[in-house]
């Protein structure tokens, strides 16, 4: 069964620290990516990894860095959180391919104060 | 960016009601249509996945259609039950990027 953690469900950060989100995949999957969910916006994505040690900005990567040092782990750090960034971030992985299905973490809701 | 919109935001049924929603997306450099049913506290999942034009899916009391050359999909449940009850999300590829709608919220009363 396939299977994607996140390290935290819920998070509180104040403004200005560093945050790093963690996602762990047991698929071997080749790619993963980070996601932002606010009410009434769909899904956006914030950045996405197709190898290990290889990255590409997504839509709204502004405030957000990423790392992939290993296949199965892929995490996102806030350098210096702010209020806008308190929202839903969930983590998928898939295979390579074009339409291959994501398969998602439970997500993390983080809250900035 | 991809702009993919779902209807109705949101829809509450009766139980055992039949119900469909729509997922519309540029038909445009289109890859691959995907459908995922949330629930509150878990991860979304995979539902159904299409990429040619008048495909249909079909998953127990679920269903999906795929338009792609007017750039829309429909989802179909027939004899809703309250375990349905989810936030059903659509998403539009090309290439590795997925673009999702926001989805629509789908409360089944009993």
């Amino acid at each position: 069964d396939v299977k994607v953690t996140q390290s935290s469900r819920y998070l509180v950060k104040r403004t200005g620290e560093k945050v790093f989100l963690e996602c762990v995949q047991d698929m071997d999957h080749e790619n993963m990516f980070w996601y932002r969910q606010d009410p009434g916006l769909g899904l956006r994505l914030i950045y996405f990894s197709y190898d290990v040690k290889m990255k590409e900005k997504g839509d709204i990567p502004e405030g957000y860095s990423v790392s992939r040092e290993k296949k199965e782990r892929f995490s996102l750090i806030l350098e210096s959180a702010s209020t806008n960034q308190t929202s839903m971030y969930l983590c998928a992985s898939s295979l390579w391919g074009q339409a291959e299905t994501q398969y998602f973490g439970p997500g993390t809701r983080l809250l900035v104060l | 960016i991809l702009n993919v919109e779902q209807s109705p935001q949101s829809l509450h049924v009766q139980e055992g009601d039949s119900t469909n929603f729509t997922c519309s997306f540029p038909s445009s450099n289109f890859y691959a249509l995907h459908w995922y049913r949330w629930e509150t506290a878990k991860s979304p999942e995979a539902l159904f996945v299409m990429t040619l034009n008048g495909d249909e899916k079909k998953k127990g009391r679920i269903s999906a259609t795929l338009n792609t050359k007017e750039g829309y999909s429909y989802l179909y449940i027939k004899g809703s039950q309250p375990e349905d009850s989810a936030t059903y999300l659509c998403a539009s590829n090309t290439g590795n990027q997925f673009y999702f709608g926001t989805g629509t919220s789908l409360t089944v009363i009993p």
